[in-house]
């Protein structure tokens, strides 16, 4: 059963902190995703990554960045984060024409 | 650039009623359509998709067909459930452009029992 996790699912930071948001999986997918959903606006995408060390910015890639050391894990990363980040993020990661989204992590920045 | 458009934010319905979603994209390629369905509390998960133009797509009892004349990809189902209630997504994906996915703003459906 293909499953994408992401830790932590629920997360409040003060602005200017750093924060990290962790997607994992286990199929060996080569290419996985952060997007992020507000109301109103969809799933943006924030960054596409085609496989270890081989990242490509997205439509709103301002303000964040990611990693991607090993196959099965792909990072974002805000350094300060601000207000205006407050979201629900998910992570995915696609095989044969289908993308597999983990369950979110909800971000508030105070 | 490539865009998706869902025109509904939220539809309202009770069981049983006809269920008509609407989309449409701008694209200068041949594009790969979905849907995408997102249940409270979940991420989005694929409902159908369809590669090739004037073809229809069947899941669940939902079905859509690739207008590339009209550049449409409406969402339809003969009888909704309260188990439909959910985030529909409409997204389309370009041929040879690194499985970029571009989403609709999403219909919120919600079925009344």
């Amino acid at each position: 059963d293909m499953k994408v996790t992401q830790m932590p699912r629920y997360l409040i930071k003060r602005m200017g902190e750093n924060v990290l948001l962790e997607c994992g999986q286990d199929m060996s997918h080569e290419t996985m995703y952060w997007y992020r959903q507000d109301p109103g606006l969809g799933l943006q995408l924030i960054y596409i990554s085609y496989d270890v060390d081989s990242n490509s910015e997205g439509d709103i890639p301002k303000g964040y960045r990611v990693s991607r050391k090993k196959r099965e894990h792909f990072s974002l990363i805000l350094d300060s984060a601000k207000t205006n980040q407050t979201s629900v993020y998910f992570c995915a990661s696609h095989d044969t024409g289908q993308l597999y989204f983990g369950e979110g992590s909800k971000l508030t920045v105070l | 650039g490539d865009s998706v458009t869902q025109k509904q934010g939220q539809v309202t319905l009770s069981e049983d009623d006809f269920l008509f979603i609407n989309c449409t994209y701008s694209t200068t390629t041949y594009p790969t359509l979905f849907w995408y369905v997102q249940y409270p509390g979940q991420g989005p998960q694929l409902l159908l998709k369809v590669t090739t133009a004037n073809n229809k797509g069947i899941s669940r009892g939902f079905e859509a067909t690739y207008d590339k004349g009209t550049t449409s990809f409406h969402l339809q189902k003969a009888s909704v459930q309260e188990s439909d209630s959910a985030v529909y997504f409409c997204a389309l994906v370009e041929r040879n452009m690194g499985y970029k996915l571009t989403f609709g703003t999403g219909t919120s459906l919600l079925v009344d029992p």
